[in-house]
């Protein structure tokens, strides 16, 4: 079974700047695997932010970026705002098969 | 403007049946893939099954074990996932996903609100 694994939870202040990454469990994160993101606020439904490894939609805000880090795929946030405290999910494609990891909580403090 | 809606949750019994639907408006529903995603209480996003845009290809995450089945209505813009053998572990929002081209990397661009299952006696 398939296992993509994100940081828990991250914290990080107003302003400041805060990586996240994804890891698979068959290897290396490379583009192939179509890395895609998600934000989570509770209530909401999830929000796409970053498709095929670091392309951004049009309403995702530039602060939102992403990329291949050290064998995962990672989503780097650059002058963090209060309103990105959300949980964050990346997406692996496995050729016929979507597997999210267990999400990353992001505290901004 | 892209709207997913979904409706048919509700509270069911361990072994029953349910199916869901999604009205799906402003864009061209028959040229998209489209998926059902999950959130169960407390717990990540999990892909569920997925559907081409001809409905003759589809996929499940391999943990239902055949339980559920999705199809599409493309002459009525509408998803479908008829959900048999129900556990409570299937309790979680549901949500209709468009799919615009995963095997290309964009994935999931779009949601509904979801959808509530509750599997309980």
């Amino acid at each position: 079974q398939t296992v993509v694994t994100q940081e828990p939870s991250l914290t990080v202040s107003p302003g400041g700047t805060v990586t996240l990454t994804c890891a698979s469990s068959t290897g290396a994160v490379t583009s192939g695997y179509y890395a895609n993101w998600f934000q989570k606020k509770p209530g909401q439904a999830p929000r796409a932010l970053i498709y095929n490894t670091d392309n951004k939609h049009s309403w995702t805000p530039a602060r939102f970026s992403g990329s291949l880090l050290g064998g995962k795929a990672a989503l780097t946030l650059s002058g963090v705002q209060p309103e990105d405290e959300a949980e964050y999910y990346c997406l692996l494609f496995y050729g016929g098969a979507w597997v999210f990891g267990g999400g990353t909580k992001l505290t901004v403090l | 403007e892209v709207q997913l809606v979904e409706s048919g949750g509700a509270l069911a019994q361990p072994g029953g049946s349910l199916r869901l639907s999604c009205a799906a408006s402003g864009f061209t529903f028959s040229s998209y893939s489209m998926s059902w995603v999950r959130q169960a209480p407390g717990k990540g996003l999990e892909w569920v099954a997925n559907i081409m845009e001809d409905g003759n290809r589809k996929y499940y995450v391999d943990s239902l074990e055949g339980r559920f089945t999705v199809s599409r209505d493309n002459a009525k813009n509408s998803l479908y996932l008829q959900m048999n053998g129900l556990r409570a572990e299937d309790t979680a929002v549901y949500y209709c996903v468009r799919d615009p081209d995963c095997t290309r990397g964009v994935c999931f661009d779009y949601w509904g609100q979801g959808t509530l299952v509750t599997v309980s006696s």
